[in-house]
């Protein structure tokens, strides 16, 4: 099966911290995305890569930056975190095709 | 645009009282609809992909179906741990997936 692992479950960090998410796939996926879930919201779309060093901007990248310097690894960066990035973030990987998304288990981010 | 959108927001049934969520979608070019099941505080897992009108899948009491304008989740006689919030996303023909909302799904004891 494929996993997609994030590296913390749950974050607290204080305003104005510069913070970094880590999402590791270990299946070869192409294409590397990440959400974050609100109440009433649903996923919204932050960043996505379809290959390695390169990053498309999704429907909300403001505030954020991503990374992707290897295949499986992408990185979701908060430059300077604010109290309304408090959220749970969601990282997300897919091969090319007709197939849906295997995500990971999520982060809940918490800034204070 | 390319829109998801999933009726009921939420859902309160007794065990064993059958149902279906609805998906009903507007795209350009469906390419696969998907559907997958999100316990509170974790990521969605994966449930089905359906790619064209007609197609039905299973597992355990869950049936997905698709038309060409949406999908249902057929829930038959549910349990408890069945509840969850169930999400809806199609794949319209670039890389991105586009969701819905869920529906917050709880099965009474």
């Amino acid at each position: 099966d494929v996993k997609v692992t994030q590296s913390s479950r749950y974050l607290v960090k204080r305003t104005g911290e510069k913070v970094f998410l880590e999402c590791v796939q270990d299946m070869d996926h192409e294409n590397m995305f990440w959400y974050r879930q609100d109440p009433g919201l649903g996923l919204r779309l932050i960043y996505f890569s379809y290959d390695v060093k390169m990053k498309e901007k999704g429907d909300i990248p403001e505030g954020y930056s991503v990374s992707r310097e290897k295949k499986e690894r992408f990185s979701l960066i908060l430059e300077s975190a604010s109290t309304n990035q408090t959220s749970m973030y969601l990282c997300a990987s897919r091969t090319g095709g007709n197939y849906g998304y295997t995500f990971g288990s999520g982060t809940r981010l918490t800034v204070v | 645009e390319d829109q998801v959108t999933q009726s009921p927001e939420a859902l309160r049934l007794q065990e064993g009282e059958s149902s279906s969520l609805n998906c009903s979608y507007t795209v350009s070019g469906l390419r696969g609809l998907f559907w997958y099941r999100q316990d509170p505080g974790k990521g969605p897992e994966f449930l089905f992909t359906l790619y064209s009108a007609g197609e039905e899948k299973e597992k355990e009491r869950l049936k997905a179906t698709l038309t060409k304008k949406e999908s249902f989740l057929h829930i038959t006689a549910p349990k408890p741990e069945d509840s969850a919030t169930y999400l809806c996303a199609v794949h319209p023909g670039d890389d991105k997936i586009i969701f819905g909302k869920g529906t917050r799904l709880h099965i009474l004891p």
